[in-house]
């Protein structure tokens, strides 16, 4: 099975100010689906990002970027001007390239301070 | 409104008595999965569909069931519950298991198995 390791549990940010969250992976497949889901206390579970791995250009969602690395199986979330909002569990994962099995790391609380 | 409704959000239950734990789409999704959700471990996915008639397991299997006997629906069953299926559980649909593809999230359901 693959593993998708967080290794920030928690982190904080200024206002206004940029951060960025750390991902890794671990897969034996070239092809493969990666993506950056957002729970704010609601639990709800919020799609921010994701990146196909054949592509090279990393995606960017309005504040929202990644860092795809393929060679060294990284997938950084980095957030430009962060808002009082984006405060939320941030989760990695990982979808095989059938669709089928998705991964998902253990998750890094992101505190704002205004 | 295209949604995914698990029902119910709460629920407090005894050691041995079966459940459900019901989990419709409105958006004619081919794939469906169960997911829960533990402290310090992230999502896992429990079990997943890829159409009707057609389940298979994830990683974390053992005491539950599914079925999907029509397109909307996908139930997690727990026969005879435990402790240690307290968790928060959520399903999820997608349009199809191709990768890419957003998965959407239900609301997520609070178990606490006493």
């Amino acid at each position: 099975a693959q593993t998708v390791t967080q290794s920030q549990p928690e982190m904080s940010v200024q206002e206004a100010e940029t951060v960025t969250l750390s991902c890794t992976y671990d897969t034996s497949e070239s092809d493969y689906y990666l993506f950056w889901y957002k729970q704010p206390p609601s639990r709800q579970m919020i799609l921010v990002i994701r990146q196909e791995a054949y592509k090279q250009q990393n995606a960017t969602e309005n504040r929202f970027s990644v860092n795809f690395q393929k060679a060294a199986k990284s997938f950084s979330l980095k957030i430009s001007d962060s808002q009082l909002g984006d405060a939320a569990m941030y989760f990695c994962a990982y979808r095989s390239a059938d669709g089928n099995q998705f991964y998902f790391g253990t998750g890094t609380s992101l505190t704002v301070i205004p | 409104e295209a949604q995914v409704t698990q029902n119910p959000r709460y629920l407090i239950t005894v050691t041995g008595k079966k459940l459900t734990v019901t989990c419709s789409q409105n958006m004619n999704h081919e794939y469906m999965s169960w997911y829960r959700q533990d402290p310090g471990l992230g999502l896992r996915q429990i079990y997943y569909s890829m159409n009707v008639e057609v389940t298979d397991k994830g990683d974390v299997p053992e005491g539950y069931k599914v079925s999907r006997k029509e397109k909307r629906n996908f139930p997690l069953i727990l026969e005879s519950p435990s402790p240690n299926q307290t968790s928060l559980y959520f399903c999820a649909s997608s349009l199809s298991s191709g990768g890419y593809t957003e998965a959407f999230f239900g609301q997520g359901t609070r178990l606490t198995v006493v």
